[in-house]
């Protein structure tokens, strides 16, 4: 049973426009939740965290909202840039042993 | 440089032989991982080391895989008796200090390719 969910296999949105991918956890304790993007034949590099005491964490174009009680959480892209398509994994830190990462989405920026 | 290494990148094994796939951490990293990565899917946790410490190998699929990082940097993740299930990309990760949160830096894997 997949404790990260990633519904969406792929997205592709046009370039200067917004991209919003999106996860859902099932463990109400994990407290701290990241997202990795991959470029193909490369591993996995950080993007962006959030901890659970937070709703927002910004840097830059990129965005991640958490909604706890929904258990959902978001990484918003803007403007989308031709250079962000990769594949963009969501993964929950899990009591800091290791993590746990969602199936991810592909993510296509269209120019 | 300054990244985690992963050798080989690609390898091809009949069934039933054994593989070993190496893991050069960042220098300094205390803390080391090993993910296993099916096609179309994301990483999933195999074990991890705290220097030289193997603290948790709940994630090994079977008593085939062993890991071992003898001298607190280098690992090594041995497959014995390769089967086509196997097949899958073999990610390394390291981070700073054991500590929630962390961030682990992930080397590029090794692709392995069972026959």
């Amino acid at each position: 049973d997949q404790q990260v969910k990633q519904n969406s296999p792929s997205l592709s949105v046009q370039e200067g426009r917004i991209s919003i991918l999106n996860c859902d956890y099932t463990n109400s304790m994990f407290d701290y939740f990241l997202w990795y993007k991959k470029y193909p034949a490369e591993g996995p590099t950080f993007l962006i965290s959030i901890s659970s005491i937070k709703d927002k964490n910004e840097d830059g174009r990129f965005t991640v909202f958490l909604n706890k009680s929904a258990k959902h959480l978001s990484l918003h892209i803007v403007p989308s840039q031709p250079g962000d398509s990769a594949v963009y994994f969501c993964a929950a830190d899990n009591y800091g042993q290791n993590f746990v990462f969602g199936p991810g989405t592909r993510l296509s920026v269209l120019p | 440089g300054a990244g985690v290494s992963q050798s080989p990148r690609y390898k091809v094994a009949k069934r039933g032989q054994d593989v070993a796939l190496r893991c050069d951490p960042i220098s300094g990293h205390v803390s080391l991982f090993w993910y296993q990565q099916a096609l179309g899917q994301g990483p999933e946790f195999l074990t991890y080391f705290q220097n030289e410490a193997q603290l948790d190998k709940s994630g090994l699929p079977s008593d085939r895989f062993f890991a071992e990082r003898p001298e607190g940097s280098v690992s090594t993740l041995k497959i014995q008796r390769t089967q086509q299930e196997d097949s899958a990309v073999y990610l390394c990760a390291s981070s700073l200090a054991r500590q929630s949160p962390n961030e682990q830096f992930f080397g590029p894997g090794t692709r392995l390719t069972v026959l």
